[in-house]
Parts: structure tokens; C-alpha cells; sequence
């Protein structure tokens, strides 16, 4: 099982539309990034959270350590949305990002 | 722009052949992180240096080695290519000496033909 868990992998909606990707992961992670990845291979950093809430723009992220469960949220998606979202989380012992699969949202206009 | 510089972008070689990516991190980081992502296994964490020394290792194949410089820039060399080693390489720089915010460089494509 890896440590960290993405789902769904792929999400299509319509321009508009409230979006919700979901990532769980296991004991041993302090610390949950998610980065989004363009279709030209570019990675940039959205968030980085150890717990509550963060809010960039239309971007939300949340985390609950209870639960070992973070999401992120995109109100009023646009096209321009589209990437590929990874949830990476901070592994302590091992002291390292261990990544998910990655979320392939696209929007459509 | 995330203030990491990697070049180069694209690099195209053979089987057998040896090469090397270069990484500027962001002013001021200290820590630089190389990261491999390809088709089948996804991003993948390779090594960490912070400040000149080797901080943290991931799953860094003996074929490769890395350094960093004391003006803070990291090269990445891979040695003795397979196809398999075909993929995008990232590097990645904090201020933090643990964990923190990452800032990406836009990668090196490697193709081994």
C-alpha cells in the first residue's frame, strides 16, 4: 500500500463546476503538499499544510490529522484548471516527499 | 517563475552514455532535491543536499550520483543509461534544512534511445 493515496485519478467536469480531490495517507507523514502539473511538465507548489485550512484564490486545502486525510478544492473551475494534481505527503522518519498518483482534472469550457 | 533554473530542458542520448543536469536553486535556498518522474512509477524522491551536504537519500540508483557546489548549484550525473532512465527530472529548493515549501524547477526531459 503506498503512503499516500489520490483519488479520483481521473475527473472531468464542466466550466463552472465546484471540484474535490481527495488524498489519504498513513501514519509517519507530517506534512501534506499538493502541486499541480501542467501539460507542459511544470510543477508548482499550491499549498503546503500540517493541519487546518489554506486558501489561495479559488484554491482550498484541508487537512485532517485525525482522519490522515487532506483535500483540495477548486471553486468556479475555468479550463484553465486543468492539470494534473499531486498530493504529495512529508514522510518524518524517512525524512522525504513520497507522492501520490496524481489526479488528471480536466475542465471542460 | 519559481526562482529554480535546471537545464537543460530537453537532452536526447544513447544507451551506454553518461550525463549530467544542472540545477540553480531559488536565492537563498540551501536545500536542493532531485526528483525523478516517469511513466510507470510516477514522481519519485532521489536525494536531498543542504548546504553542500548530502541530507537525505530516496530510491538514487548507484548509476547516479549528485553534488552540490558551494555557490549552492546541484548536478545530477547519470551514468551508463538505460532506457528505463527515460524521464523527467525535477529539482526542487527550500530554505529549510527539513521539509518546508518547495519551490520546482520546470525539469530536464531525458530520452535514452
Amino acid at each position: 500500500k503506498n503512503e499516500v493515496e489520490q483519488s479520483p485519478q481521473n475527473l472531468t467536469a464542466q466550466e463552472g463546476e465546484f471540484i474535490t480531490i481527495n488524498c489519504s495517507y498513513s501514519v509517519g507523514i507530517s506534512a501534506l503538499h499538493w502541486l499541480q502539473q501542467h501539460p507542459g511538465g511544470g510543477i508548482v507548489s499550491l499549498f503546503m499544510l500540517s493541519s487546518g485550512k489554506k486558501k489561495h484564490g479559488r484554491l482550498i486545502a484541508t487537512i485532517n490529522i485525525q482522519e490522515k486525510h487532506s483535500s483540495l478544492h477548486i471553486t468556479a473551475s475555468h479550463p484553465r484548471d486543468s492539470a494534473v494534481y499531486i498530493c504529495a505527503g512529508y514522510l518524518q522518519g524517512a525524512q522525504k516527499l513520497v507522492f501520490g498518483q496524481g489526479t488528471r482534472l480536466t475542465i471542460n469550457p | 517563475d519559481s526562482g529554480v533554473t535546471q537545464t537543460p530542458k530537453h537532452l536526447i542520448t544513447a544507451t551506454g552514455q553518461r550525463v549530467t543536469l544542472r540545477c540553480s536553486p531559488r536565492s537563498g535556498d540551501l536545500s536542493v532535491y532531485w526528483y525523478q518522474q516517469s511513466l510507470d512509477q510516477g514522481l519519485q524522491f532521489l536525494i536531498q543536499y543542504y548546504n553542500g551536504e548530502e541530507r537525505a537519500k530516496g530510491n538514487i540508483l548507484e548509476r547516479f550520483s549528485a553534488q552540490q557546489f558551494p555557490d549552492l548549484h546541484s548536478e545530477l550525473n547519470l551514468s551508463s543509461l538505460e532506457l528505463g532512465d527515460s524521464a523527467l527530472y525535477f529539482c526542487a529548493s527550500s530554505g529549510l534544512w527539513l521539509g518546508g515549501e518547495l519551490f520546482f524547477g520546470e525539469g530536464s526531459r531525458l530520452t535514452v534511445l
